[in-house]
Protein backbone atom coordinates (compact mmCIF):
# COMPACT_ATOMS: atom_id res chain seq x y z
CA UNK A 1 0.00 0.00 0.00
CA UNK A 2 1.11 3.61 -0.02
CA UNK A 3 3.18 4.94 2.49
CA UNK A 4 5.92 8.20 3.66
CA UNK A 5 8.52 8.12 5.46
CA UNK A 6 10.04 11.39 6.78
CA UNK A 7 13.12 12.15 9.25
CA UNK A 8 11.96 12.09 12.62
CA UNK A 9 12.82 15.04 14.63
CA UNK A 10 12.97 17.18 16.65
CA UNK A 11 14.64 19.45 14.35
CA UNK A 12 16.44 22.44 15.97
CA UNK A 13 17.88 25.26 13.98
CA UNK A 14 19.00 28.78 15.28
CA UNK A 15 17.14 31.69 12.82
CA UNK A 16 17.72 32.50 9.52
CA UNK A 17 19.19 28.84 9.06
CA UNK A 18 18.62 26.79 6.37
CA UNK A 19 16.01 23.94 6.59
CA UNK A 20 15.93 20.84 5.01
CA UNK A 21 13.18 18.22 5.96
CA UNK A 22 13.32 14.74 4.22
CA UNK A 23 10.22 12.85 2.47
CA UNK A 24 9.81 10.11 0.48
CA UNK A 25 6.85 7.74 -1.13
CA UNK A 26 5.78 4.50 -2.05
CA UNK A 27 2.59 4.98 -4.08
CA UNK A 28 1.42 3.13 -7.61
CA UNK A 29 1.03 5.69 -10.04
CA UNK A 30 0.99 9.64 -10.19
CA UNK A 31 0.48 10.60 -6.75
CA UNK A 32 -0.24 14.06 -5.70
CA UNK A 33 2.08 15.25 -2.40
CA UNK A 34 1.43 17.69 -0.18
CA UNK A 35 3.19 19.30 3.31
CA UNK A 36 0.76 20.37 6.38
CA UNK A 37 1.91 22.07 9.17
CA UNK A 38 0.68 21.77 12.71
CA UNK A 39 1.74 24.93 14.60
CA UNK A 40 1.23 24.86 18.54
CA UNK A 41 -2.44 24.50 19.72
CA UNK A 42 -3.70 24.66 16.54
CA UNK A 43 -5.34 22.14 13.59
CA UNK A 44 -3.74 20.99 10.11
CA UNK A 45 -3.03 23.54 7.46
CA UNK A 46 -1.96 22.42 4.01
CA UNK A 47 1.57 24.88 3.39
CA UNK A 48 1.91 23.12 -0.03
CA UNK A 49 1.47 20.73 -2.57
CA UNK A 50 2.44 19.51 -6.10
CA UNK A 51 -0.10 17.03 -8.31
CA UNK A 52 2.89 16.04 -11.16
CA UNK A 53 6.10 15.19 -11.72
CA UNK A 54 8.85 18.04 -11.43
CA UNK A 55 6.15 20.15 -9.96
CA UNK A 56 6.94 22.94 -7.45
CA UNK A 57 4.74 23.75 -4.61
CA UNK A 58 5.98 27.27 -2.52
CA UNK A 59 4.03 29.02 0.10
CA UNK A 60 5.50 31.15 2.84
CA UNK A 61 8.85 31.04 1.67
CA UNK A 62 8.55 26.98 1.78
CA UNK A 63 9.03 25.04 -1.37
CA UNK A 64 9.10 21.24 -1.72
CA UNK A 65 9.64 19.47 -5.34
CA UNK A 66 8.04 16.70 -6.45
CA UNK A 67 11.24 14.03 -8.01
CA UNK A 68 9.18 11.41 -9.38
CA UNK A 69 12.74 9.48 -10.13
CA UNK A 70 13.51 9.35 -6.45
CA UNK A 71 10.01 9.10 -4.75
CA UNK A 72 10.93 12.25 -3.06
CA UNK A 73 9.14 15.50 -1.65
CA UNK A 74 11.87 17.20 0.39
CA UNK A 75 10.30 20.61 2.07
CA UNK A 76 13.15 23.59 2.29
CA UNK A 77 13.14 26.89 3.60
CA UNK A 78 16.08 29.23 2.92
CA UNK A 79 15.96 31.25 6.64
CA UNK A 80 13.85 30.13 9.21
CA UNK A 81 11.95 32.21 11.93
CA UNK A 82 10.80 31.26 15.24
CA UNK A 83 7.53 31.35 14.05
CA UNK A 84 8.37 28.34 11.92
CA UNK A 85 8.46 26.19 14.73
CA UNK A 86 5.57 23.55 14.47
CA UNK A 87 5.12 20.22 13.50
CA UNK A 88 5.39 19.61 9.38
CA UNK A 89 3.44 16.02 7.88
CA UNK A 90 4.40 15.16 4.16
CA UNK A 91 1.24 13.52 2.87
CA UNK A 92 0.10 12.07 -0.44
CA UNK A 93 -2.81 11.51 -1.70
CA UNK A 94 -3.40 8.55 -3.87
CA UNK A 95 -5.22 7.24 -7.52
CA UNK A 96 -8.05 6.38 -8.41
CA UNK A 97 -10.53 8.28 -7.02
CA UNK A 98 -9.68 7.68 -3.74
CA UNK A 99 -8.73 11.57 -2.32
CA UNK A 100 -7.61 10.41 1.28
CA UNK A 101 -4.11 11.51 2.54
CA UNK A 102 -1.60 9.30 3.47
CA UNK A 103 0.69 10.94 6.13
CA UNK A 104 4.39 10.41 7.27
CA UNK A 105 4.63 10.24 11.46
CA UNK A 106 5.91 14.07 11.34
CA UNK A 107 8.78 15.98 11.86
CA UNK A 108 8.80 18.76 15.14
CA UNK A 109 11.01 21.82 14.15
CA UNK A 110 11.87 23.90 16.90
CA UNK A 111 13.91 27.37 15.91
CA UNK A 112 15.36 28.94 18.79
CA UNK A 113 16.26 33.02 18.69
CA UNK B 1 -16.01 31.02 4.91
CA UNK B 2 -16.70 29.33 8.11
CA UNK B 3 -13.90 26.46 8.49
CA UNK B 4 -14.77 22.10 9.74
CA UNK B 5 -16.31 22.50 13.16
CA UNK B 6 -15.83 19.60 15.58
CA UNK B 7 -17.14 18.74 18.81
CA UNK B 8 -16.54 18.63 21.62
CA UNK B 9 -12.77 19.50 21.82
CA UNK B 10 -11.91 16.92 24.71
CA UNK B 11 -13.70 14.02 26.27
CA UNK B 12 -12.77 12.02 28.70
CA UNK B 13 -14.13 8.68 29.30
CA UNK B 14 -14.16 5.00 30.94
CA UNK B 15 -12.95 2.37 29.06
CA UNK B 16 -15.76 0.50 27.55
CA UNK B 17 -17.51 3.21 27.81
CA UNK B 18 -18.98 4.84 24.41
CA UNK B 19 -18.70 8.45 23.00
CA UNK B 20 -19.72 9.93 19.88
CA UNK B 21 -18.16 12.74 17.78
CA UNK B 22 -19.44 15.14 15.35
CA UNK B 23 -18.58 17.04 12.34
CA UNK B 24 -19.81 19.75 10.26
CA UNK B 25 -18.25 19.88 7.55
CA UNK B 26 -17.74 23.34 4.80
CA UNK B 27 -20.27 24.20 3.10
CA UNK B 28 -20.88 22.09 -0.61
CA UNK B 29 -17.54 20.20 0.36
CA UNK B 30 -19.25 16.61 -1.06
CA UNK B 31 -16.45 14.35 0.85
CA UNK B 32 -15.92 14.40 4.74
CA UNK B 33 -13.09 12.06 5.82
CA UNK B 34 -12.94 11.08 9.77
CA UNK B 35 -8.77 10.55 10.78
CA UNK B 36 -6.97 9.11 13.81
CA UNK B 37 -4.19 10.77 14.79
CA UNK B 38 -2.38 8.71 18.29
CA UNK B 39 0.43 10.98 19.99
CA UNK B 40 3.51 11.65 17.99
CA UNK B 41 1.96 10.26 15.19
CA UNK B 42 0.45 10.61 11.62
CA UNK B 43 -2.97 10.99 11.08
CA UNK B 44 -4.86 7.45 9.85
CA UNK B 45 -7.99 7.57 7.52
CA UNK B 46 -10.72 6.10 9.49
CA UNK B 47 -13.54 6.68 6.36
CA UNK B 48 -14.38 8.50 3.96
CA UNK B 49 -17.57 9.92 2.75
CA UNK B 50 -18.70 10.78 -0.76
CA UNK B 51 -21.84 12.58 -0.02
CA UNK B 52 -23.48 10.35 2.51
CA UNK B 53 -22.02 7.50 1.00
CA UNK B 54 -19.00 5.22 2.10
CA UNK B 55 -15.94 5.39 -0.76
CA UNK B 56 -13.83 3.63 1.79
CA UNK B 57 -14.11 2.43 5.51
CA UNK B 58 -11.07 -0.39 5.15
CA UNK B 59 -9.41 0.80 8.08
CA UNK B 60 -12.41 1.48 10.26
CA UNK B 61 -12.55 -1.07 13.55
CA UNK B 62 -16.09 -2.08 12.45
CA UNK B 63 -16.48 -3.79 15.69
CA UNK B 64 -16.25 -1.12 17.75
CA UNK B 65 -16.39 2.62 15.76
CA UNK B 66 -19.15 3.46 13.68
CA UNK B 67 -19.89 6.71 11.42
CA UNK B 68 -22.79 8.10 8.87
CA UNK B 69 -23.33 10.85 7.66
CA UNK B 70 -26.77 11.94 7.40
CA UNK B 71 -28.17 14.14 4.27
CA UNK B 72 -24.55 14.51 3.09
CA UNK B 73 -23.59 17.05 5.24
CA UNK B 74 -22.76 17.04 9.33
CA UNK B 75 -20.86 13.31 10.30
CA UNK B 76 -20.98 11.46 13.61
CA UNK B 77 -18.58 8.88 14.85
CA UNK B 78 -18.71 6.68 17.54
CA UNK B 79 -16.90 4.66 19.65
CA UNK B 80 -18.58 1.71 21.77
CA UNK B 81 -16.89 0.44 23.39
CA UNK B 82 -13.89 2.12 23.81
CA UNK B 83 -10.44 0.87 24.40
CA UNK B 84 -7.24 2.39 26.36
CA UNK B 85 -5.75 2.19 22.79
CA UNK B 86 -8.43 4.55 21.50
CA UNK B 87 -6.97 7.46 23.38
CA UNK B 88 -5.70 9.77 20.22
CA UNK B 89 -7.15 13.44 18.33
CA UNK B 90 -10.11 12.20 16.02
CA UNK B 91 -9.85 14.72 13.22
CA UNK B 92 -12.85 15.71 10.82
CA UNK B 93 -11.73 16.99 6.86
CA UNK B 94 -13.81 18.33 4.24
CA UNK B 95 -12.88 18.51 0.56
CA UNK B 96 -14.10 19.57 -2.56
CA UNK B 97 -11.48 18.75 -4.97
CA UNK B 98 -7.56 17.80 -3.75
CA UNK B 99 -7.28 19.90 -0.68
CA UNK B 100 -8.35 19.00 2.33
CA UNK B 101 -9.81 21.70 5.31
CA UNK B 102 -9.05 20.40 8.54
CA UNK B 103 -11.27 21.02 11.76
CA UNK B 104 -9.56 21.56 15.05
CA UNK B 105 -10.19 17.91 16.50
CA UNK B 106 -11.46 15.99 19.24
CA UNK B 107 -8.83 14.91 22.11
CA UNK B 108 -10.28 11.81 23.44
CA UNK B 109 -8.71 10.26 26.59
CA UNK B 110 -9.88 6.75 27.58
CA UNK B 111 -8.71 5.94 31.18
Amino acid sequence: GDSVTQMEGPVTLSEEAFLTINCTYTATGYPSLFWYVQYPGEGLQLLLKATKADDKGSNKGFEATYRKETTSFHLEKGSVQVSDSAVYFCALSGIAGRRALTFGSGTRLQVQP
Amino acid sequence: EAGVAQSPRYKIIEKRQSVAFWCNPISGHATLYWYQQILGQGPKLLIQFQNNGVVDDSQLPKDRFSAERLKGVDSTLKIQPAKLEDSAVYLCASSMEYEQYFGPGTRLTVT
